[in-house]
């Protein structure tokens, strides 16, 4: 069974940084690209970020382009999302989903980030 | 960015009635390698979203027949055949054609 578990989420000053995490296990981690996606309290959905199964190929939406960096650890079976320089608008409920290219076959619960001062 | 355009916002459905949603895109998904990257996703209340459909028509592992997609190009239509009470929740079309991938705004599926 494929599972997605994100964590890493909080409570933050607009300026700082967080970095989540996603374990990812039931499936071959490696072989796979991975996304996370962000939800907006009561919004809908936005794709944030994309990598490739090697990790040698990212991809950014324009809003996060330049704060954020998405990253893997294929040893670990994990994936990453370091976000710096935080506004309120990333205020958000992230999720980590496999695959990328193609589709998003399965999401993870995901974390909340909230921006606060 | 490719805009995707989901209609309508909102469809109150008699249980065991059809529901339709349609979805367009500001310009054609055909990727050049010659398949169209459309997926439908639905998102019960209080949880993550859950894939339904894949390339415009292929139903993920696990989802009942009674969902299906069709279309093509910029035209796209998700249908539930006998709507059924764990159907409510939100459907989203995105496509995965260009990046950054881009979602619809999202149809609440609700019981009449």
């Amino acid at each position: 069974e494929v599972q997605l578990l994100e964590s890493g989420g909080g409570l933050v000053q607009p300026g700082g940084s967080l970095r989540l995490s996603c374990a990812a296990s039931g499936f071959t981690f490696t072989t796979y690209s991975m996304s996370w996606v962000r939800q907006a309290p009561g919004k809908g959905l936005e794709w944030v970020s994309g990598i490739s199964h090697t990790g040698d190929t990212t991809y950014y939406a324009d809003s996060v382009k330049g704060r954020f960096t998405i990253s893997r650890d294929n040893s670990k079976n994990t994936l990453y999302l370091q976000m710096n320089s935080l506004r309120a608008e990333d205020t958000a409920l992230y999720y980590c989903a496999k695959g990328a290219y193609v589709t998003m076959e399965n999401w993870g619960q995901g974390t909340l980030v909230t921006l606060s001062s | 960015d490719i805009v995707m355009t989901q209609t309508p916002l909102s469809s109150p459905v008699t249980l065991g009635q059809p529901a339709s949603i349609s979805c367009k895109s500001s310009q054609s998904l055909v990727h050049s390698d010659g398949n169209t990257y459309l997926s439908w996703l639905q998102q019960r209340p209080g949880q993550p979203p859950r894939l339904l459909i894949y390339k415009i028509s292929n139903r993920f592992s696990g989802v009942p027949d009674r969902f299906s997609g069709s279309g093509a190009g910029t035209d796209f239509t998700l249908k539930i055949s006998r709507v059924e009470a764990e159907d409510v929740g939100v459907y989203y079309c995105v496509q995965a054609t260009q990046f950054p991938q881009t979602f619809g705004q999202g149809t609440k599926v609700e019981i009449k």
